[in-house]
């Protein structure tokens, strides 16, 4: 079974604080892809990598950035964190070449940005 | 633009009823589309996939039909559960298929009462 594990459940940060998510998966999948999701506006792509040290941008990248150094490692880092980055976030990752772009997820960080 | 929509109200079904689901998208010519369960505080967890070639597709009790001249995938689960309650989630390839980018509907929950 895949595997994807988020490094944190729950976090609370202060207002200007840099805070790292940190997202890994076991099964060698080539893409991985950070969301946010919230009441109402559903799962929103922040950003995604196709490869080691290959990112883009997803929907709403502002206030975001990511690295990916390995290829089973996905970082999200929020620079300076603000209080509507409040939020669920989920990491996933698929296997391009089955075709189906069928997406893993991990259980979700519940961010709390005071 | 580019349009997913499943019904954001809730569905309340007694237990052994069949639950229907849609997920009707505008602007779109999606190879596959796929379905996935969310249960609260978790990550979506992939169901099933259907492709444009096909009309319907089955496992134990979910069905799931792909209509591409009306839009519309209907997600059924038959002789429901109040295990089956959560939030389900349809989504499609977004731009072209190879990016892995998915573009997921808002949810509909799903309430199965004793």
């Amino acid at each position: 079974d895949v595997k994807v594990t988020q490094s944190s459940r729950y976090l609370v940060k202060r207002t200007g604080e840099k805070v790292f998510l940190e997202c890994v998966q076991d099964m060698d999948h080539e893409n991985m892809f950070w969301y946010r999701q919230d009441p109402g506006l559903g799962l929103r792509l922040i950003y995604f990598s196709y490869d080691v040290k290959m990112k883009e941008k997803g929907d709403i990248p502002e206030g975001y950035s990511v690295s990916r150094e390995k290829k089973e490692r996905f970082s999200l880092i929020l620079e300076s964190a603000s209080t509507n980055q409040t939020s669920m976030y989920l990491c996933a990752s698929s296997d391009p070449s089955r075709g189906q772009e069928t997406q893993y997820f991990g259980p979700g960080t519940r961010l709390l940005v005071l | 633009s580019q349009k997913i929509e499943q019904n954001s109200e809730a569905l309340n079904i007694q237990e052994g009823k069949t639950a229907t689901l849609t997920c009707n998208y505008t602007n779109y010519s999606p190879a596959y589309l796929q379905w996935y369960r969310q249960d609260p505080g978790r990550g979506p967890v992939f169901l099933l996939l259907i492709r444009e070639n096909e009309k319907e597709k089955r496992k134990e009790r979910l069905k799931v039909t792909f209509d591409t001249t009306l839009k519309q995938s209907l997600f059924h689960i038959t002789a429901s559960q109040p295990a089956d309650s959560a939030t389900y989630l349809c989504a499609l390839v977004g731009g072209s298929s190879n990016t892995g980018k998915l573009i997921f509907g808002q949810g509909t929950t799903l309430q199965v009462k004793p």
